[in-house]
């Protein structure tokens, strides 16, 4: 079955405890990005990327590291968590940067 | 900057009406992508229509359609036959390979189908 798998699905973890957010896609896709939702502020993208290799910044990324080694998962990390990174967080990935978003099931964290 | 604006934070619909959600964006660009994506309480995000920018076109995809108006830089969903299965948070979302390709989200309208 064609899908994108991120977990944990729910995280309560305490400040300046590290932790890591895995991401995992069987589609192939080259572009993947990760996202917090937060109300009112509906989806703000944190770092995408293009293929394996290439991320950047989207318009959120202060406090947050990812990588890509490989074209199928994209981690991200939280190398010091604050309370103000308490969100619902989601992966995504496209075929290509322009094609539809697959969404994975969604990261509860609450950073105490 | 891209900016995505979903003015109606909250809206509801009688089952078997007719409801549109509004966003309108900003850009300079002439070549980019939108779309709605749903979200129902499961919280799951799934696509609901695409759009071109260079197609003239609206697209549709059965009960729903959008109302593309590149000069006006508008983008509205229109959802024919509510069904309450169509009770979930709509977000509009934008993407352009202007130099990043950044995917931009407005705030999201919840929509309430009412039987």
């Amino acid at each position: 079955e064609a899908q994108v798998t991120q977990n944990p699905r729910y995280l309560i973890t305490v400040t300046g405890k590290k932790l890591t957010v895995t991401c995992s896609q069987n589609m192939n896709h080259e572009y993947m990005s990760w996202y917090r939702q937060d109300p009112g502020l509906g989806l703000r993208q944190i770092y995408y990327s293009m293929n394996v290799e290439v991320t950047d910044k989207g318009d959120v990324p202060e406090g947050y590291k990812v990588s890509r080694k490989e074209k199928r998962n994209f981690p991200l990390i939280l190398e010091s968590p604050s309370p103000n990174q308490t969100s619902l967080y989601f992966c995504a990935s496209s075929l290509v940067w322009s094609t539809e978003a697959f969404f994975g099931q969604g990261t509860r964290l609450t950073v105490v | 900057a891209q900016t995505v604006t979903q003015s109606q934070p909250e809206m509801s619909v009688q089952e078997a009406e007719t409801v549109t959600l509004s966003c309108t964006y900003d850009t300079s660009e002439n070549n980019y992508y939108l779309f709605w994506y749903k979200q129902p309480p499961s919280r799951q995000m799934i696509l609901v229509i695409r759009q071109e920018a260079y197609k003239q076109q609206n697209a549709t995809e059965n009960r729903f359609s959008v109302n593309f108006q590149k000069a006006a830089k508008s983008f509205s969903l229109k959802i024919s036959d509510s069904q309450l299965g169509d009770t979930a948070m709509y977000f509009c979302a934008f993407i352009s390979p202007s130099g990043t390709y950044k995917y931009i989200f407005g705030t999201g309208t919840r929509l309430k189908v009412l039987a």
